[in-house]
């Protein structure tokens, strides 16, 4: 199966600063790639939805100038946890796919913010 | 709006005993269904998927489900579990490129 990778695995930062999360399609060309957000316990909630080349589109409830999100390449999409608080404390997950609801997902970060 | 339940969310089963994770989703949509596990600091597999066509899906690992569209159902089975199948199964359907989650099942296989 195609290779979705996730960096950094873990990260722990302090409360007021960003944090950056990479997400790379290492086989394919990910047309879309998603973000997740996976609490203890919870299923994964999808946060945004993000198109190459084009903005980010947010489900509801989650606050896109907090979390940003560049997909500057086929290959690459980035999430930024901005002003990072402890409760964005979280699993996040991406996931790219190439084509009809495929999606291959990364190993995840845990974000502690202390 | 379009939603996934799992019924079980702790599963604890013996070795070799027969497993059915249930899985229903709402009406209305694409009907695109899968099948992940997670195992303990792993990432996301996918199991098996279910497009259209025979109603009765193989998987990787000795999985299967059914899509029964009148009971709005796609339950995992596994006729006899492994130590190994311990792990989270989550159940999903995709609307177009987008995936929705059940909440999980975690299942627990004793030797």
């Amino acid at each position: 199966g195609a290779v979705v990778s996730q960096h950094p695995s873990r990260v722990i930062c302090k409360s007021g600063t960003s944090v950056k999360i990479e997400c790379r399609s290492l086989d394919f060309q990910a047309t879309t790639m998603f973000w997740y957000r996976q609490f203890p316990k919870q299923s994964l909630m999808l946060m945004a939805t993000s198109n190459e080349g084009s903005k980010a589109t947010y489900e509801q409830g989650v606050e896109k100038d907090k979390f940003l999100i560049n997909h500057a390449s086929l290959t690459l999409s980035t999430l930024t946890v901005t002003s990072a608080h402890p409760e964005d404390s979280s699993f996040y997950i991406c996931s790219a796919s190439r084509g009809r609801a495929e999606a291959f997902f990364g190993q995840g970060t845990r974000l502690t913010v202390v | 709006a379009q939603s996934v339940s799992q019924h079980n969310h702790h599963v604890i089963l013996s070795e070799a005993a027969s497993l059915e994770l249930g899985c229903n989703y709402s009406y209305g949509g694409t009907v695109n269904l899968f099948w992940y596990v997670q195992y303990p600091g792993q990432h996301l597999q996918l199991l098996l998927k279910y497009f259209s066509g025979d109603p009765l899906v193989k998987g990787i690992k000795g999985f299967e489900a059914e899509f029964i569209k009148s009971k709005f159902s796609f339950n995992l089975r596994k006729p006899s579990v492994q130590w190994s199948d311990t792990a989270e199964y989550f159940c999903a359907r995709g609307g177009y490129n987008k995936l929705i989650f059940g909440a999980g099942t975690r299942l627990a296989v004793h030797p």
